[in-house]
């Protein structure tokens, strides 16, 4: 089965800095890779995707990038603000309606 | 739209006791995923339905442990005889055909 691998597990960043995460996936069939950000307490909340047809997307000051040759995909996230504090999670899957498969998370802590 | 409904929100149960989480879908959304997070640890998928129908129960312990969404009402997960280690966070998450999941809030499941 997939498995998706994640790093760093905590990032630190000042303020107005980029944070970048990577994440490998061990299936190559696997074509829909998501990215989503969880809060204290909170549900995980879609952010970002990409399919697998595509390098790169962007949305404003978030973009993800996708490297099928190597298995990766990194999310890029510039002017960081406090409010992106949060843990990060990618996810990988193949087909469509087919579970997700998540990686550990990251932590992010933008400080002032 | 309301979006996933989970309920109840927290749920405290003895050991030994049985637990039952409910999620209602999006509405149009045919297709549901149970996943359990564990305090500071990613989200592991338990089971993926859809109507009458299980059609991935690879990440279900084998005991104690089962889910069904029937034709009409909710998505209901089971665990029987709870104990200690069931204790966690257990999201439910909602597509339509196609991917891009939609999480509920998830239940807080304490064992005590």
């Amino acid at each position: 089965g997939e498995n998706v691998e994640q790093h760093p597990s905590t990032l630190s960043v000042q303020e107005g800095d980029s944070a970048v995460i990577k994440c490998t996936y061990s299936d190559s069939a696997s074509n829909y890779f998501p990215w989503y950000k969880q809060e204290l307490g909170k549900r995980p909340q879609l952010i970002i995707d990409i399919r697998s047809n595509v390098g790169e997307k962007k949305d404003q000051r978030i973009a993800v990038t996708l490297n099928k040759t190597a298995k990766h995909f990194s999310l890029h996230i510039t002017e960081t603000q406090p409010e992106d504090s949060a843990v990060y999670f990618c996810a990988a899957t193949y087909g469509t309606a087919s579970k997700l498969t998540f990686g550990t998370g990251t932590r992010l802590q933008v400080t002032l | 739209n309301a979006g996933v409904m989970q309920n109840p929100r927290h749920l405290v149960r003895r050991r030994g006791q049985e637990a039952r989480l409910r999620c209602s879908p999006m509405k149009g959304h045919s297709h549901v995923y149970w996943y359990r997070q564990l305090p500071e640890e990613g989200l592991k998928f338990m089971v993926y339905l859809q109507k009458e129908n299980i059609i991935d129960e690879s990440g279900m312990p084998k005991e104690r442990f089962s889910a069904e969404f029937p034709k009409e009402g909710p998505s209901i997960l089971r665990i029987q005889q709870v104990v200690r280690g069931d204790s966690a966070a257990y999201f439910c998450a909602s597509s339509p055909e196609g991917n891009g999941y939609t999480f509920g809030s998830g239940t807080r499941l304490t064992v005590v």
